[in-house]
Parts: C-alpha cells; structure tokens; sequence
C-alpha cells in the first residue's frame, strides 16, 4: 500500500525556519514526483512545491521561492520541506501528495495526512 | 498565470440529487484538469484525472467533462457519503492551481 506521513509541524515565530518531512513507502521512489501542498484553514489548497522523481528537478511556487526547497533522502525514503523567513501567512495545513504517474505534470494520487504549521 | 475559478461555492442537495459543479480556467488548459473530494480533516481524494477518467475504486456515479476552458464535475445520484468539498485542479501548469472549491451539503 502507497502511504505517505508527514511529521515536523508546530508552532514557530515569523522569521523562523522549520523543516517538514514526509515519510514514504509502497512506491518506486525514484518513478515519481512528490509534491507539497498546503491548506489555510477553512481555505482552499494551494500547491507549495515539488521534486522530480529522479531529483534532480525541484519547482517551488513563487510566492516561497528563495525560502522554502524541496529535498530527499533516498537512503530513509524521506522527502523534506525545508522553510525559512516564515510568516504568519504561511500558517496552515501542508500535505505531502505523490504525483500519479511518471510524467511532469499529472494529478496527485495519494496524500498524507497532513501536519500543521502555525506561524504566530 | 492561470486562475481557476469554482462555482458555486456552495451546493444543496437531497439523496439521490443529480447534481453538477463547475471549474473555469482562465485560458485553455486542454484537459489536464482534475477533481478531488475531500471531507472535514482528512486530505483530499483523486476522483478524475484528465477531465474525465475515473481514478480506480472511485464510485461511477461520479463523472466529468469538460475540455479547454470549462469543465464540470456531476454526481448521478447523491449519496451520503459524498457530502463533502470538491476541488477541481490545473495539474498541467506550473503554479498546478486548485480552484476554491465546492462544498456540498445535505438539503
């Protein structure tokens, strides 16, 4: 079974940098691209940024770049949100979610449960 | 960049409703759009991917159309299980935009 659990969460003042991670297991890691995407409560989803299955590629929303990246581990089957600069509007829910199929641009087919960032 | 815009907002209906949502891009996307249903607390569910496939062990009672620029989501027959927020998603541009989404409640 494809799961993906992500951990790292919790509550930190602007300015500060906080480093999510997302667990992953049941897939081939290197076949497919995993994605995070973050939901303001009682908002909509917001894609944040991504790493390619074979990582070398890494995509991030404008309004992060230059403070959040992507990254792995293929050795603990991890992906990372490293965040920085944080501000109180990057406050929310952030879900790791796997892209469905082997090519760049595809929907997500399996998330995580989510973990919460409250910046405050 | 591309904007996604879901309508309504909100929608009521019975069991057993035929109802239908909206997504509209602001330029064509061709049909690299999907739709995902998520309830209160938990992370969102793939249902259709490139406009009108259905992802595996979604129920046939959910279908999509749709190509370019305007697309629609219909359940055939509401059922209790289906209460809950659509969101429709440009997966294939970069900024991958998800639309406000559609809340779905029970009349």
């Amino acid at each position: 079974e494809v799961q993906l659990l992500e951990s790292g969460g919790g509550l930190v003042q602007p300015g500060e940098s906080l480093r999510l991670s997302c667990a992953a297991s049941g897939f081939i890691f290197g076949n497919h691209a995993v994605h995070w995407v973050r939901q303001t409560p009682g908002q909509g989803l917001e894609w944040v940024s991504g790493i390619s299955g074979s990582g070398r590629n890494t995509f991030s929303a404008d309004f992060v770049k230059g403070r959040f990246t992507t990254s792995r581990d293929t050795s603990k089957n991890i992906f990372y949100l490293h965040m920085s600069s944080l501000r109180v509007e990057d406050t929310a829910i952030y879900f790791c979610a796997k892209m469905r199929g082997l090519v760049i641009n595809d929907p997500f087919d399996v998330w995580g449960q989510g973990t919460l960032v409250i910046v405050s | 960049d591309i904007q996604v815009t879901q309508y309504p907002s909100t929608l009521s209906g019975y069991v057993g409703d035929r109802v239908t949502m909206s997504c509209r891009a602001s330029e064509s996307i061709s049909r690299m759009l999907a739709w995902y249903q998520q309830k209160p607390g938990k992370a969102p569910k793939l249902l259709i991917y490139e406009a009108s496939k259905l992802e595996d062990g979604v129920p046939s009672r959910f279908s999509g159309s749709g190509s370019g620029t305007e697309f629609t989501l219909t359940i055939s027959s509401l059922q209790p299980d289906d209460f809950a927020t659509y969101h429709c998603q440009d997966y294939g541009s970069y900024s991958r935009k998800f639309g406000q989404g559609t809340r779905v409640e029970i009349k």
